[in-house]
């Protein structure tokens, strides 16, 4: 079983919809969660960090983390084409290194 | 903006030669950068970790030899692919972190190398 368990999709959504996209994970250590966006070609590109269980929202888009069911979500509103990427959930404990999912594939259609 | 830099974005290289890619940090000092390896439609593999002034540690499966890493100051890693073959070309990212107290990751463009 993975650390770290992750749809790869491919996920295809039309433009404006609610775009949810989860990760669950066995480790019950992990402290700390991160979302990553990566555009075809390009590096990953933080987008939300998150630190133990709760909600983080930051624009568009809301980070939840809930420990208790080993379980976290990304929520994308109002969905655009540029939101198109590949997105991957990421954690760790402490120092030690960080575990990636496998990364959801996302088009959103206009 | 970005606050890690990577060169060249993309290279081609013949087999048997040697390239080198640089990752900066930079608007801050990192004493440790990683270096990851991603093929096409997969998630990042974590290749080794760098750390300046010390020996880098690589992880399982990950030839030290063919993959030289230096990290001569707190804002540069080297990786050197050594004598590259075919099979080597691929996606190659760094990261750092920038805030050792919440340890969020930064990563790279990264680059693509392609061996004929």
């Amino acid at each position: 079983q993975k650390e770290v368990e992750q749809d790869p999709g491919p996920l295809s959504v039309p433009e404006g919809a609610i775009v949810s996209l989860n990760c669950t994970y066995s480790n019950s250590a992990f402290q700390y969660f991160m979302w990553y966006r990566q555009y075809s070609r390009k590096g990953p590109e933080l987008l939300m960090y998150t630190y133990s269980s709760g909600n983080k929202e930051d624009g568009r888009f809301t980070a939840q983390v809930d420990k208790s069911s080993k379980y976290i979500s990304l929520f994308i509103r109002d969905s655009q084409p540029s939101d198109s990427a590949t997105y991957l959930c990421a954690m760790k404990k402490g120092a030690q290194k960080l575990v990636f999912g496998q990364g959801t594939r996302l088009t959103i259609n206009p | 903006g970005a606050v890690v830099s990577q060169h060249p974005s993309r290279v081609i290289c013949k087999s048997g030669t040697s390239v080198k890619i640089e990752c900066r940090s930079l608007d801050f000092q990192a004493t440790t950068m990683f270096w990851y390896r991603q093929f096409p439609k997969q998630s990042l593999m974590l290749m080794a970790t760098s750390n300046e002034g010390s020996k880098a540690t690589y992880e399982q499966g990950v030839e030290k030899d063919k993959f030289l890493i230096n990290h001569a100051s707190l804002t540069l890693s080297t990786l050197t692919v050594t004598s590259a073959h075919p099979e080597d070309s691929s996606f190659y990212i760094c990261s750092a972190i920038r805030d050792t107290n919440t340890g969020e990751l930064f990563f790279g463009e990264g680059s693509r190398l392609t061996v004929l």
